[in-house]
Order: C-alpha cells, then sequence, then structure tokens
C-alpha cells in the first residue's frame, strides 16, 4: 500500500510566523502536491513537483513556497502565515498512473 | 477534515439502499476521470477510476458511469452501509504535458447513510 504521511495532524502557529508542512511518501513516486481544502471551494492545487528539485505552480501559489531536495519529501512553506490561510492542508504523490494518494491532512490554525 | 462537508450537497439514504452521486465535470478534453472518497478527519481515498472510451466501469459495490454528451459522472454504490458515510469526490485529468497530470476536483457530495 502506498503510504503518504504529513508531519502534523493538527497545527497553530501566529501571524507572522514561518510553517513548514512536510510531506513523506515511500513508493517512489516522481509526482508530489499540496493542496488546500476549504469548506464550499474544494481541493485547490498550491504546487507540484514531477522531480526533485522541479516544482511548478497550481492554482493558487501566492503566500506559499516548496522545497523538493530528496524524491520521497515535499514540503510546503508558509513564509510569513497569515489568517488567511487557516485550512485543511493536503499533500499527495502520484507515479506512472494517473491516480494521487492523499496524506491524511494537517489543519492549520493562524491566529 | 471535519470541516468539509459543511455546505455541500448532502444525499441521505438508508442502509441497505443504493446510491447515486453525481458529478458534472468541465472539460470536454479531459480523458480519465477518478472517484475519491474522504471520511471525516482523513484524506481522500482512491475508490475508482474511468477512461473516457468507456462508458461504465464495475467495482466490488461500486460502479461508474460516464456520460460524454453532457459532460456528467456518477458514482452508484449498492447496499449502501453506514461506513460509505462520507464525502465524494469526481474528479477529471488534465494532461500537463512532458510531466505530470493535473486533477482538476468537484467540490464533493455529502452521503449521510441512515442506519
Amino acid at each position: 500500500d502506498v503510504k503518504v504521511t504529513q508531519s502534523s495532524r493538527y497545527l497553530v502557529k501566529r501571524t507572522g510566523e514561518k510553517v513548514f508542512l512536510e510531506c513523506v511518501q515511500d513508493m517512489d513516486h516522481e509526482n508530489m502536491f499540496w493542496y488546500r481544502q476549504d469548506p464550499g471551494l474544494g481541493l485547490r492545487l498550491i504546487y507540484f513537483s514531477y522531480d526533485v528539485k522541479m516544482k511548478e505552480k497550481g492554482d493558487i501559489p501566492e503566500g506559499y513556497s516548496v522545497s523538493r531536495e530528496k524524491k520521497e519529501r515535499f514540503s510546503l512553506i508558509l513564509e510569513s502565515a497569515s489568517t488567511n490561510q487557516t485550512s485543511m492542508y493536503l499533500c499527495a504523490s502520484s507515479g506512472d498512473r494517473y491516480e494521487q494518494y492523499f496524506g491524511p491532512g494537517t489543519r492549520l490554525t493562524v491566529t | 477534515g471535519e470541516s468539509v462537508g459543511l455546505h455541500l450537497p448532502t444525499l441521505s439514504v438508508q442502509e441497505g439502499d443504493n446510491s447515486i452521486i453525481n458529478c458534472a465535470y468541465s472539460n470536454s478534453a479531459s480523458d480519465y476521470f477518478i472517484w475519491y472518497k474522504q471520511e471525516s478527519g482523513k484524506g481522500p481515498q482512491f475508490i475508482i477510476d474511468i477512461r473516457s472510451n468507456m462508458d461504465k466501469r464495475q467495482g466490488q459495490r461500486v460502479t461508474v458511469l460516464l456520460n460524454k454528451t453532457v459532460k456528467h459522472l456518477s458514482l452508484q454504490i449498492a447496499a449502501t452501509q453506514p461506513g460509505d458515510s462520507a464525502v465524494y469526490f469526481c474528479a477529471e485529468i488534465l494532461y500537463y504535458g512532458g510531466a505530470t497530470n493535473k486533477l482538476i476536483f468537484g467540490t464533493g457530495t455529502l452521503l449521510a447513510v441512515q442506519p
């Protein structure tokens, strides 16, 4: 079974803090993704990566950056957290098939 | 997550009945579709997929139907059980070219199974 893990299930940060969300997959997948999920808006793609050190902007990249130094790990960075970044963050990975496998999510609250 | 079900259309069914969840997709060029299930507090989980050259595909207790003429997808769950209670999303695949594929998700439907 594919396993995608995320470093925290729940996180509370203050406005202006730098926040790191970590994601690790154990299936040697090339592609990794970061989404945020908000009520009524569904899943929206923030960034994705199709190879180590490669990254592409998704639909809502503003206020975020990413890092992929190793194939199994994809990090999402909030340089200066704001209250409108309070959300559920989901990481996913995919290999040579289309379906993406998701982690359990990190519920981030910015106060 | 816990708040995913808010603001979503809800389908309420009795245990043992069949459920039909519908989805309209946006891009006539999409050639692959997936249904995901998201239980409260968990990430989305793959259920079943279908390619655009098919109009029906069956899995265990689930069937997906694809109508490309009207860009409509449905998920049928036979003999619905309490464990089927979740938010269900459809996703269409847009080929990104070269490297990877982008999923476009519907907003989801909350399935509530009454015992």
